[in-house]
């Protein structure tokens, strides 16, 4: 069955650096997501990507982070300078179209610790 | 964002049916009702999703009240891999994100 991969599984960085994050969706989904979940709390909506640009975007998402899907396969996460309140998991999501019929498949996460 | 609410958690013996509430009795009416799960460590998970109809797929069945401001995922023969959170999540069709609450922690017993 296909699955969302991502990469690395865990991040180390000190505070103040940029980190990447990489997401491989479902090769034939189109809509492209990012959520986090601090440690004990609740997942949370980041970013959603279509057509090569943002759809929708939280609070959370603001100019320290950007996405880009580089090629045709791959889609990141970038935090340009890292904060401790950023450590979290962070899930990359996709989903084959727009509509609230289809469901978002999610990876197993990313776990970034800022120190 | 419409709200739902479950309890925070529930218990279920090994091969008994369990059956998790949610209540949304603010649901418009484009709005779908969607369950995810999250099992420890992992990401979240889709389970099922239905409008109106009651729903079944091979991981569980969804029945969905007619007023639909309720909804409950029934589990027909828990096992110890359901051990997970189960959020219910509505889905207007004007948005394309997942707005997660706290869901219902469900312990399996063997």
């Amino acid at each position: 069955e296909p699955e969302v991969t991502q990469t690395p599984s865990h991040q180390v960085t000190q505070m103040g650096q940029e980190v990447i994050l990489r997401c491989v969706p479902i090769s034939n989904h189109l809509y492209f997501y990012w959520y986090r979940q601090i440690l004990g709390q609740k997942v949370e909506f980041l970013v959603s990507f279509y057509n090569n640009e943002i759809s929708e975007k939280s609070e959370i998402f603001d100019d320290q982070f950007s996405v880009e899907r580089p090629d045709g396969s791959n889609f990141t996460l970038k935090i340009r300078s890292t904060k401790l309140e950023d450590s979290a998991m962070y899930f990359c999501a996709s989903k084959l179209a727009g509509n609230p019929f289809y469901e978002q498949y999610f990876g197993p996460g990313t776990r970034l610790t800022v120190t | 964002d419409a709200k739902t609410t479950q309890p925070n958690s529930m218990e279920s013996n090994e091969e008994e049916p369990v059956h998790l509430p949610c209540n949304h009795s603010t649901i418009s009416g484009t709005d779908y009702i969607h369950w995810y799960r999250q099992l420890p460590s992992q990401g979240p998970e889709y389970v099922i999703h239905g409008l109106t109809s009651n729903v079944n797929n091979r991981m569980a069945s969804l029945a969905i009240a007619e007023d639909r401001k309720s909804s409950t995922l029934i589990l027909h023969r828990a096992t110890l891999r359901d051990a997970a959170v189960y959020y219910c999540i509505l889905h207007p069709y004007n948005t394309d994100k997942l707005i997660f609450g706290t869901g219902t922690r469900l312990q399996v017993f063997p």
